[in-house]
């Protein structure tokens, strides 16, 4: 089974743009969904967007759909996930999910251990 | 957008007693052409990632104790928790996957009495 380690956390300043990388150790993420899920301090979760690398199909969540990029390496090894235009409020642990394929696309069976982003002057 | 409203927040139950958490969503999330509902229950812990309960609103994911169990249909449905053991205090969500974006209920704090 694809497990998935994630990127060290980052400092950023208001207006700066920060990118998460997911690698997959195990094996390649192309056949599966790969979403990104946002938790700010304290609070619940964010589903962010999505991407299914063997379908080249992205989706994003409207909150977020100006300021995010979801994307993969040419291999589909590793997902990255780049938000921009950063501000306080998007301080907070981003974590990567994976889901099945097909029918099961949906839901996250694996969680990245999540990192931590700080937008901060 | 479908929304996902949890009930209650938090719950207090004591050691080997059930506990029950709601999740509500918008609109129908039963998908005719399969009979299936499309919703997940996870569980996350403090300084962890979520896990995976439960998928397709009453399929347990392996691994997973069979005191955590799923019910309910169309827009109203219960993860239920027999027998509450204490590492089972956590905090859970539910989500659906029928459409985009695949939306979570804001949480359920669950605690020992």
């Amino acid at each position: 089974q694809v497990q998935l380690v994630q990127s060290g956390a980052e400092v950023k300043k208001p207006g700066s743009s920060v990118t998460v990388s997911c690698k997959g150790s195990g094996g390649t993420l192309r056949r599966y969904a790969i979403a990104w899920v946002r938790q700010a301090p304290g609070q619940g979760l964010e589903w962010m967007g999505v991407i299914i690398p063997i379908l080249q199909s992205l989706d994003y969540a409207p909150k977020f759909k100006h300021r995010v990029t979801i994307s993969t390496d040419d291999s589909a090894t590793t997902a990255y996930m780049e938000l921009s235009s950063l501000r306080p409020e998007d301080t907070g642990v981003y974590y990567c999910a994976r889901a099945g394929s097909g029918d099961s696309s949906g839901f996250y069976v694996a969680w990245g251990q999540g990192t931590l982003v700080t937008v901060s002057s | 957008d479908i929304v996902m409203t949890q009930s209650p927040e938090s719950l207090t139950v004591s050691l080997g007693e059930r506990a029950t958490i709601n999740c509500k969503s918008s609109q129908s999330i039963f998908y005719n052409s399969n009979s299936r509902n499309y919703l997940a229950w996870y569980q996350q812990k403090p300084g962890q990632p979520p896990k995976l309960l439960i998928y397709w609103a009453s399929t347990r994911e392996s691994g997973v104790p069979d005191r955590f169990s799923g019910s309910g249909s169309g827009t109203d449905f219960t993860l239920t928790i027999t027998s509450l053991q204490a590492e089972d205090v956590a905090v859970y969500y539910c989500q659906q996957y029928y459409s985009a974006p695949y939306s979570f209920g804001q949480g359920t704090k669950l605690e020992i009495k």
